[in-house]
């Protein structure tokens, strides 16, 4: 069964920087475009950016463009997503998902910008 | 970029009765490809999404069959034949023809 593990989050000065985590197992990894959502309190969910199988190609959000980069390393089955200039409204859950149906997320983790 | 919008935002349903979801694009999901680019997850308390429908009809494996998806273009339909109380939480739809839009959400209540 299809398995992603997010890791990195925490608490954070706005301002600061974090790298998430996102570990994968059970399925051909190195074939499959990988997403990052996120869900903020009180709001919906919101699809953050996304990084070819190969790794050649990203994709951001315009409210994440310029501050955030998603990479990934096929070798270890991971897919990142490095965060600068966090903001108060960076304060989310990130997932990772599989593909561009984004058919199988991770349990996210907590990422929390506040001084 | 693509607009998605969902009505209603929440909705109150009794076990057994049928409910529904709309969703609706300001672009068209229809590719030239053929596919619709339109999608349904829910998240139930406590937990990840889950895809529950994708190309607007097609049940993801695993889903309930009591779910279905139907539309086409613009104008959506997420469909549960008969409420369980497990089918609580928040229904989202999203498009992905053009990058990734979800909708605000429509949170489902069973009584």
């Amino acid at each position: 069964e299809v398995n992603l593990a997010e890791s990195g989050g925490g608490l954070v000065e706005p301002g600061g920087s974090l790298r998430l985590s996102c570990v994968a197992s059970d399925f051909p990894f190195d074939t499959y475009v990988m997403s990052w959502v996120r869900l903020a309190p009180g709001k919906g969910l919101q699809w953050v950016a996304a990084i070819s199988a190969s790794g050649a190609n990203t994709y951001y959000a315009d409210s994440v463009k310029g501050r955030f980069t998603i990479s990934r390393d096929n070798s270890r089955e991971t897919v990142y997503l490095q965060m600068s200039g966090l903001r108060a409204e960076d304060t989310a859950i990130y997932y990772c998902a599989k593909n561009t149906a984004h058919e199988f997320w991770g349990p996210g983790t907590l990422v929390t910008v506040s001084s | 970029e693509i607009v998605m919008t969902q009505t209603p935002l929440s909705l109150s349903v009794t076990p057994g009765q049928p409910a529904s979801i709309s969703c609706k694009s300001s672009q068209s999901l229809l590719h030239s490809d053929g596919k619709t680019y339109l999608y349904w997850y829910v998240q139930r308390p406590g937990q990840s999404p889950h895809l529950l429908v994708y190309e607007a009809s097609i049940r993801f494996s695993g889903a309930p069959d009591r779910f279905s998806g139907s539309g086409s273009g613009t104008d959506f339909t997420l469909r549960i034949s008969r409420v369980e109380a497990e089918d609580v939480g928040i229904y989202y739809c999203m498009q992905g023809m053009s990058l990734f839009t979800f909708g605000p959400g429509t949170t489902v209540e069973v009584k």
